[in-house]
């Protein structure tokens, strides 16, 4: 499968711990985004890369939330001390530049992080 | 800001009948604006895009939508409908300048398509 993977695709925690999620995306695409959705809603944009640099970062990326892509090809986002408001599902997308158009986002199946 | 209303929450059609899902949206200048379709337990898919030229795009398993500018609506359509079209549709739109690279999404709407 030469989509966009991401793992781990469940994750249970406590409240306070810290949990790492990681994204690999498709392997010729410069641009990665993260996005959030919870029950209900569609996805709620967070951050976006272009290659290693971080371009753009939503205001809903408190500073509990750190994303990294250090290669510029797999992507890790971070939550330290989560809150039972952090439960959702944790979407990573990929995109490619080419002929300076617009190209559509292909996202991956998402982390489903769960707070107690 | 940018913005997307889908009105409808869900939409219920019988099989072989035609389907439209709504979507309106708000941008400054002219918009890039997408359909994807998310079924359970699973990530979104890609269905189409609207850049632009002509108003109306053709994409994946036979969902077509109509750009209206002066109605700033993007609607997704099929002739027939399918059982297998039920999923969760969102439309996303993003500025064509500006705006940096991120999508806003609207809240979906969820097809049923019963025989």
């Amino acid at each position: 499968d030469t989509g966009v993977s991401q793992d781990p695709r469940h994750k249970i925690t406590k409240r306070g711990q810290n949990v790492t999620f990681r994204c690999d995306p498709i392997s010729e695409h410069n641009r990665l985004y993260w996005y959030r959705q919870t029950l209900g809603q569609g996805p709620e944009f967070l951050t976006y890369f272009q290659n290693e640099a971080q371009l753009e970062k939503s205001r809903l990326l408190s500073d509990r939330f750190s994303a990294e892509r250090p290669k510029g090809s797999f992507s890790t986002l971070e939550i330290q001390r989560t809150e039972q408001g952090d439960s959702a599902m944790y979407l990573c997308a990929s995109s490619a530049i080419s002929g300076g158009a617009y190209n559509e986002q292909f996202f991956g199946p998402g982390t489903r992080l769960t707070v107690l | 800001a940018q913005s997307v209303a889908q009105p409808e929450d869900q939409v219920n059609v019988a099989e072989g009948n035609p389907l439209t899902v709504k979507c309106t949206y708000s941008v400054s200048g002219n918009p890039y604006l997408f359909w994807y379709v998310q079924y359970p337990n699973r990530g979104l898919q890609f269905l189409l895009k609207y850049i632009t030229g002509d108003n109306l795009v053709k994409g994946s398993y036979g969902f077509e939508a109509e750009f209206n500018k002066s109605q700033t609506s993007f609607h997704l359509k099929k002739p027939s409908a399918l059982v297998s079209d039920s999923a969760l549709y969102f439309c996303a739109v993003r500025p064509f300048t500006g705006g940096g690279n991120k999508l806003t999404f609207g809240t979906g709407t969820q097809l049923k398509v019963e025989l």
